[in-house]
């Protein structure tokens, strides 16, 4: 069983809809991270938050809007998609400021865009 | 900027036999070296991990992986698959002092024939 709950773990939306995704961890990990995994190309990673201040975006359209609330939470709202965007999205957690860790992944939300 | 090759894409190999997933790495320093599985619809699990020490790591599943300094290489091997090892599987690269800018390779698809 995993640490991270991922909620939807389906999502079909309008591309004038919007939507949130959500993500838990209960690993007492202080780093949440937000990835995308398309057909075909390495994992993205979107976002990274840090006790809940975030500290990466790589640049992701603004269409995608992080929120993390506390160490155990985290948002993805999305607003106005387009159909390039249908993919996996999968949330990750990790301790902060420990060495020789990984990130513990959640089972992911499919969300495709129509 | 760091990277990471995983030159087969799609590797068939019948039940009982043996495994090798290659991956090379492009990284300055010292690399803290991952190897996930992800099976279908599911989020990435993590099989092992290289940070320092003795360079043959053995992980869960009876996979192992070699760090090969000389050949930027990170090889994973299994003596014998199962029909349940089929799923993708991912090499990752990162910087020392933890998880957190860690790039993905593209990741093997691996089938088991009977």
């Amino acid at each position: 069983e995993t640490g991270v709950t991922q909620t939807p773990r389906h999502l079909v939306m309008g591309m004038t809809n919007k939507k949130s995704l959500k993500c838990e961890q209960h690993l007492g990990h202080n780093a949440m991270y937000w990835y995308k995994q398309s057909a075909k190309k390495p994992l993205e990673l979107m976002f990274v938050y840090n006790f809940k201040e975030q500290t990466e975006n790589n640049s992701v359209p603004s269409r995608f809007s992080p929120e993390c609330p506390n160490s155990s939470h985290l948002f993805l709202h999305l607003h106005t998609l387009q159909p390039e965007d249908s993919a996996l999205y999968l949330c990750a957690s990790s301790p902060v400021g420990a060495i020789n860790t990984e990130a513990f992944f959640g089972q992911g939300t499919r969300l495709t865009v129509v | 900027a760091q990277s990471v090759t995983q030159p087969d894409i799609h590797i068939t190999v019948s039940e009982g036999a043996s495994l090798e997933l290659r991956c090379n790495y492009s990284y300055g320093a010292t690399p803290y070296l991952f190897w996930y599985v992800q099976s279908p619809g599911q989020g990435l699990q993590l099989l092992l991990k290289y940070f320092s020490g003795d360079t043959l790591v053995q992980g869960i599943k009876g996979f192992e992986a070699e760090f090969k300094r000389s050949q930027s290489s990170f090889n994973l091997r299994k003596p014998s698959v199962h029909w349940s090892d089929a799923a993708e599987y991912f090499c990752a690269v990162g910087a020392s002092g933890g998880y957190q800018k860690v790039t993905f390779g593209i990741g093997t698809k691996l089938q088991v024939i009977p």
